[in-house]
């Protein structure tokens, strides 16, 4: 059972170019998420998806895109890469209930520079 | 009033102590918190988790203690052991459809055997 998986594991953008981070899970869940993990800041919500062509923004969605056009993919495009965006990303999913816990990759590591 | 304050920013234990990780919230709002464990190179991963209902919720070693009129709930590690070792976050969310988490900064816990 691979659960939520992430491609790439590491990457390195040079500033203005652009990459579509990768996420895919095989839990048949409805809710989809991204998250930005920076160091001593926790983690952040660029957007967020109930279901197959339904997105969000979060807290911090600047620099993002997002699309989702099966309940399994829910890919994240950076256009115009900046180095404020050199940060760990995770992609998550859950069910469906209030406490459904949250599923998460294990995180693709982005360099700016 | 979106935030989670969590400390400390890190913490040393030794094996067999108690580790205590504490929290804080402002929105009354809220009344789902999980508190998530996340390995190096690991996403996080469902602890445990609490409603305001009640005062205490315990899983083996892992219990959460929560105080409504305070905003503040904590983590304790009883008999802590050197595979405890991980970043803690915790997490407040409102049980109205979608789990909108909002998380603390993480504290980092080191046990020494």
């Amino acid at each position: 059972n691979a659960g939520v998986t992430q491609t790439p594991k590491f990457r390195i953008l040079k500033i203005g170019q652009s990459m579509t981070l990768q996420c895919t899970q095989d839990m048949n869940h409805n809710y989809m998420y991204w998250y930005r993990q920076d160091p001593g800041m926790g983690l952040k919500l660029i957007y967020y998806s109930v279901g197959a062509g339904i997105t969000d923004k979060g807290e911090v969605p600047n620099g993002y895109n997002v699309s989702r056009s099966t309940t399994e993919d829910f890919p994240l495009r950076l256009e115009l890469a900046a180095p404020s965006q050199t940060s760990v990303y995770f992609c998550a999913s859950s069910g469906t209930g209030w406490n459904s816990p949250l599923h998460f990759g294990n995180g693709t590591r982005l360099t700016v520079t | 009033q979106q935030q989670v304050k969590q400390s400390p920013q890190s913490l040393i234990v030794q094996k067999g102590g108690i580790s205590i990780i504490n929290c804080a919230y402002e929105n009354t709002a809220f009344d789902y918190f999980p508190w998530y464990q996340q390995f190096p190179g690991k996403g996080p991963a469902l602890l445990i988790a609490i409603r305001p209902d009640v005062s205490e919720k315990k899983e083996g070693r892992f219990t959460i203690s929560f105080n409504k009129s305070a905003k503040q709930f904590s983590l304790h590690i009883m008999d802590s052991q050197p595979g405890d070792s991980a970043t803690y976050f915790c997490a407040a969310s409102m049980r109205t459809g979608f789990q909108k988490l909002v998380f603390g900064t993480g504290t980092r816990l080191l046990v020494s055997p």
